[in-house]
């Protein structure tokens, strides 16, 4: 089946560590993207990418890093320079030109 | 900066009411619109989309939209709503020819009372 897989479900950390949220997509999508969804916030673009080796930071960069050296793949980190790491975090793809987004079953990120 | 705005964050309504949710979008050109649906525990799923022609479009379950191009809006609606409706609701804009980015309202929470 085609779509957008998030790994793992829940992910605990310990404050200070750094830590590596997963997004595969099997649907030849070019543009990719990760948002942070908390209760009254909606989502919040953190980074995307509209092509292989190319990323650009969305409205809430500060404290998270991408890469995307394969168009299937674009894993995002979160550092220990986020100050408030704990949400949900979505990935989506999309066509070039955005006709639709497809999302992830999203990663609830808690950090202790 | 490119912003989306919802104007409702809490909407309670019975059933076989009518509903109308509120987007509103900054000027920035030509716009792709965007309702997505999120019912609990559910991953986000697309409602229905505007990219050009007709302004009112319609979508799944009954819902649709119109986009009004002077008011820089793109209301949802639904005439009568069912239980199965309760869900948070999410405007999306993607600003054409500018780049991918595709800015999300904060949400509007529907519950719908039996």
């Amino acid at each position: 089946d085609g779509g957008i897989t998030q790994s793992p479900k829940y992910l605990f950390r310990k404050e200070g560590q750094n830590v590596t949220l997963s997004c595969e997509q099997n649907l030849n999508h070019d543009a990719m993207y990760w948002y942070r969804q908390d209760p009254g916030q909606g989502l919040r673009l953190i980074y995307y990418s509209q092509i292989v080796n190319d990323f650009q930071k969305g409205d809430i960069a500060e404290g998270y890093s991408v890469s995307r050296e394969k168009k299937e793949s674009f894993p995002l980190t979160v550092t220990s320079a986020q100050k408030n790491p704990t949400a949900f975090y979505l990935c989506a793809s999309s066509m070039q030109g955005v006709t639709e987004a497809f999302f992830g079953q999203g990663t609830r990120l808690t950090v202790v | 900066a490119q912003s989306v705005s919802q104007h409702n964050h809490h909407v309670i309504l019975s059933e076989a009411a009518s509903l109308e949710l509120g987007c509103n979008y900054s000027y920035g050109g030509t716009v792709n619109l965007f309702w997505y649906v999120q019912y609990p525990g559910q991953h986000l799923q697309l409602l229905l989309k505007y990219f050009s022609g007709d302004p009112l479009v319609k979508g799944i379950k009954g819902f649709e939209a119109e986009f009004i191009k002077s008011k820089f809006s793109f209301n949802l609606r639904k005439p009568s709503v069912q239980w199965s409706d309760t869900a948070e609701y999410f405007c999306a804009v993607n600003w054409r020819g500018r780049d991918d980015k595709i800015i999300f309202g904060k949400g509007t929470r529907l519950h719908i009372l039996p």
